[in-house]
């Protein structure tokens, strides 16, 4: 699959910070999405980009598709103690199969 | 709220053993995915399908087999059950190009 390079590999969050993160790839995607994973579940779908500098929110979420479509970052404003968990964004090429980067974890800064 | 259902949540089972995990979804997609993930690890697609009737290998290659005789049952299938298959199944589905997918809970699988 065509391989997307999420940074950073891990984070550490103090409950009220901002917090950043990206996706990156050699290849032209069409559609960037953004899920977050807990520990024994499912990935769930925070955000859905569909443009070429698209920005969207969701609360304190919000993610933007880069203008060349290689790239999107995901922002948590005021972190709070449930957003720890593992994200992953995920890129579509063709019209059947979502790749994904290998995910930010984030944790809380103890 | 996604409706897509996989059974069972935990599996244990011994070597040599066939098991069928079970994905259905209740949203009439056409799209339908299987996805292996080691904890804490980056998805890995496995098999895919877009419609009753076709099936395709991802880009992991994995011994299990999977079929679409009905739009919302997506079953995977492991004919001898080793140690190497421990891992997360994920199943998702999506309704069609360019829309968001929604996984399942997932079956996590232990082979003894």
């Amino acid at each position: 699959g065509q391989q997307l390079n999420q940074s950073p590999q891990s984070m550490f969050i103090q409950e009220g910070e901002d917090v950043s993160m990206n996706c990156t790839s050699s290849s032209i995607f069409n559609t960037w999405l953004w899920y977050k994973q807990d520990p024994g579940e499912g990935p769930v779908l925070l955000i859905a980009l569909y443009k070429a500098g698209e920005l969207t929110s969701n609360g304190r979420l919000t993610a933007q598709f880069g203008i060349t479509r290689k790239d999107s970052f995901l922002n948590i404003s005021a972190s709070i103690p449930s957003d720890v968990g593992i994200y992953f964004c995920a890129g579509q090429l063709t019209d059947y199969k979502l790749s994904f980067g290998a995910g930010t974890t984030v944790t809380v800064r103890a | 709220e996604a409706d897509i259902y996989q059974t069972p949540r935990y599996l244990v089972i011994g070597t040599g053993k066939k098991i069928t995990l079970e994905c259905s979804q209740t949203m009439g997609h056409d799209k339908m995915y299987w996805y292996q993930q080691d904890p804490g690890m980056e998805l890995h697609l496995i098999h895919y399908s877009y419609g009753v009737n076709s099936t395709e290998k991802g880009d992991l290659s994995s011994e299990s087999t999977v079929s679409r005789i009905r739009t919302e049952h997506f079953p995977l299938t492991l004919e001898s059950a080793r140690p190497s298959h421990t891992s997360q199944y994920l199943c998702a589905s999506r309704y069609r190009v360019n829309t968001e997918a929604f996984f399942g809970q997932g079956t996590r699988l232990t082979v003894v």
